[in-house]
């Protein structure tokens, strides 16, 4: 099955600076790419995602970028704020909607 | 987004007893569901496919008859943690997939499961 790896499990960023979250998958039929926010006690909230055949998207002060031949796909958060601060999963999909998650980055914005 | 609820937010059973959580999918009708486990500080894992109409498909590892899976309608299912022991102490989250939004995944805001 798929499997997602995601670095670093903790980020600690000053108000205002960038924070990058990165993720590798194993498999090369996987075509669609979410990443979730997390807040304590609470379910994932999607924030972003990007499929297959597309390289870059953004939205805001949030963007994803997808390597296929690499198998790698990262989020990058700009002008981060203390309302980003959570634990943020990637995730890996096929066509099947099943997904395998990364095992989570735990972002804090000291402000 | 869509919008899904669950229900019980929390819960505490005493061992040995079942607990019933059930999702909903608020404004569309949903043929799937999917059930998600995740423990504290740790990711979220697949449990099973709820199917409408049709029997759930498990995860490897998973028992099928320790996490019982109903999807009557389009838009209930319901899981059952039947015998609960403290080790199924977790939080459990079901999502959906609205129809054309190509495998976009709305989520619960989840069941915290305390078994004493």
């Amino acid at each position: 099955g798929e499997n997602v790896e995601q670095h670093p499990s903790t980020l600690s960023v000053q108000e205002g600076d960038s924070a990058v979250i990165k993720c590798t998958y194993s498999d090369s039929a996987s075509n669609y790419f979410p990443w979730y926010k997390q807040e304590l006690g609470k379910g994932p909230q999607l924030i972003i995602d990007i499929r297959s055949n597309v390289g870059e998207k953004k939205d805001q002060r949030i963007a994803v970028t997808l390597n296929k031949t690499a198998k790698h796909f990262s989020l990058h958060i700009t002008e981060t704020q203390p309302e980003d601060s959570a634990v943020y999963f990637c995730a890996a999909s096929m066509n099947d909607y099943k997904l395998s998650f990364g095992a989570g980055t735990t972002v804090t914005v000291r402000a | 987004g869509a919008v899904v609820s669950q229900h019980p937010s929390r819960v505490i059973c005493k061992s040995g007893t079942s607990v019933k959580i059930e999702c909903r999918s608020l404004d569309f009708q949903a043929t799937t569901m999917f059930w998600y486990r995740q423990f504290p500080k740790k990711s979220l894992m697949l449990m099973a496919t709820s199917n409408e109409g049709s029997k759930a498909t498990y995860e490897q590892g998973v028992e099928k008859d320790k996490f019982l899976i109903n999807h009557a309608s389009l838009t209930l299912s319901t899981l059952t943690v039947t015998s609960a022991h403290p080790e199924d102490s977790s939080f459990y989250i079901c999502s959906v997939n609205p129809p054309g939004t190509g495998g976009e995944a709305f989520f619960g805001q989840g069941t915290r499961l305390t078994v004493v």
